[in-house]
């Protein structure tokens, strides 16, 4: 069965500096998905990042990026110039390719607070 | 609709008590998604709708849990007899699927349910 693990459950980062959340999962299969959900204290979860495991470019997306490295199994969210509604829950997740369900796999989440 | 609903925003309940909650999903997704978040935990995969049927409702955790959806598009999810341990933020997500690329999944704000 597939996991994933998020090894931080809080980090704080200062307005405009830099920070990186780490992930990492555990999969047999070579063909898969993995993205990063932000949930601000409105509930809901929004897409931040997604990366095709079979591409070997890293996924960037304005301010946030990601390093994927796929034989350490690894999947960190690098946010540049961080802003104050960066502040929020962050999720890595993890979803095979095909089969008969698409259900996402998620961590437990780190908590990311940006001080002023 | 433009977004993923759901309803009721809270819900509290006393033990014993049975529950519905629903999610209106976006119009033209066929695939929908129920997750359970736990305080202090990860998003926990509970079934998957792809129209009306379910092929995957392994994370159901007990026979007190249900759901339907009706017109491949509403969709209800009841537990029955509720306990203190159903105490969570029920999240509904859906997708398109079929399509060559994974797309992420559009989430609702969730319904929190407490179970006094």
């Amino acid at each position: 069965a597939q996991t994933v693990t998020q090894s931080q459950p809080e980090m704080s980062v200062q307005e405009a500096e830099t920070v990186t959340l780490s992930c990492t999962y555990d999969t047999s299969e070579s063909d898969y998905y993995l993205f990063w959900y932000k949930q601000p204290p409105s509930r809901q979860m929004i897409l931040v990042i997604r990366q095709e495991a079979y591409k070997q470019q890293n996924a960037t997306e304005n301010r946030f990026s990601v390093n994927f490295q796929k034989a350490a199994k690894s999947f960190s969210l690098k946010i540049s110039d961080s802003q104050l509604g960066d502040a929020a829950m962050y999720f890595c997740a993890y979803r095979r390719w095909g089969g008969a369900t698409n259900k996402l796999i998620f961590g437990t989440g780190t908590l990311l607070a940006v001080q002023p | 609709g433009a977004g993923v609903s759901q309803s009721p925003s809270n819900k509290v309940t006393e033990k014993g008590k049975d529950v519905e909650l629903r999610c209106d999903p976006i119009s033209g997704h066929t695939a929908l998604y129920w997750y359970r978040q736990s305080l202090g935990q990860g998003l926990e995969f509970l079934i998957y709708f792809q129209g009306n049927s379910a092929p995957d409702k392994s994370g159901l955790p007990s026979d007190r849990f249900s759901a339907e959806r009706t017109g491949g598009s509403v969709s209800t999810l009841t537990i029955q007899r509720t306990q203190q341990e159903d105490s969570a933020v029920y999240l509904c997500a859906s997708s398109r699927e079929g399509s060559p690329t994974s797309y992420g999944y559009t989430f609702g704000s969730g319904t929190r349910l407490t179970v006094v």
